[in-house]
């Protein structure tokens, strides 16, 4: 079965500095792998996905993300954090059964605190 | 503008009465699903459906009832709300899409329904 892991709770990083959240996932075969953000009261916003092709997907807002199948990591990045940035990041994985349900599968979500 | 709406925002109710989360989408999606959030669990399918009339059970179903009449519409029915479905809901729509290894579609996620059972 697919699963998708966060080890981090919460990321701490300063103003200007670049910032790293982590995802490792499990899949069998070819992983769909998502990132999505959660402002505070918001709802969940696509940021990026990776699907085929390049390892480095860019998307939303200034975010990047970088597929290593070795590792089975999708890490999102950013090379220089903003406060407005604060926010609960999910990494998902989709559910790989030949599109019958289109489910993805979350993570446990990494909270991004960055202080000015 | 392409959106999911998810009514009511918020909600307290008490133990057993009956209550509806409404959701539509105007994009013309034949996927939508229903997630709760809870805290160190991330996001969990409760029910999912991949057109008019076709449903079916996501992770966490038991509690809860869907229907899907209205291409657009998926409202998500708590027969007999108890506090253990106390959380923070999320529905979501997308193309639906198959390939060998699943969908390459993005999901769009609605506001949330923050639901609070007494």
């Amino acid at each position: 079965a697919q699963s998708v892991a966060q080890p981090e709770d919460q990321v701490n990083v300063a103003e200007g500095n670049p910032l790293t959240v982590k995802c490792t996932y499990s899949v069998s075969g070819n992983p769909y792998l998502f990132w999505y953000v959660q402002y505070p009261n918001r709802g969940l916003q696509f940021l990026l996905k990776y699907i085929t092709g390049d390892n480095l997907v860019k998307g939303s807002y200034g975010f990047e993300a970088e597929f290593n199948k070795s590792q089975t990591s999708f890490h999102l990045k950013k090379p220089s954090a903003l406060v407005s940035d604060s926010a609960l990041y999910f990494c998902a994985v989709r559910e790989n059964d030949g599109g019958a349900t289109n489910k993805l599968i979350f993570g446990t979500g990494t909270l991004l605190a960055v202080q000015p | 503008e392409a959106q999911v709406t998810q009514n009511p925002r918020y909600l307290i109710t008490v133990t057993g009465k009956k209550l509806t989360v409404t959701c539509s989408q105007n994009m013309n999606h034949e996927y939508m699903s229903w997630y709760r959030q809870d805290p160190g669990l991330g996001l969990r399918q409760i029910y999912y459906s991949m057109n008019v009339e076709v449903t079916d059970k996501g992770d966490v179903p038991e509690g809860y009832k869907v229907s899907r009449k209205e291409k657009r519409n998926f409202p998500l029915i708590l027969e007999s709300p108890s506090p253990n479905q106390t959380s923070l809901y999320f529905c979501a729509s997308s193309k639906r899409t198959s390939g060998r290894w699943g969908s390459q579609e993005t999901q769009y996620f609605g506001p949330g329904t923050r639901l609070l059972v007494l």
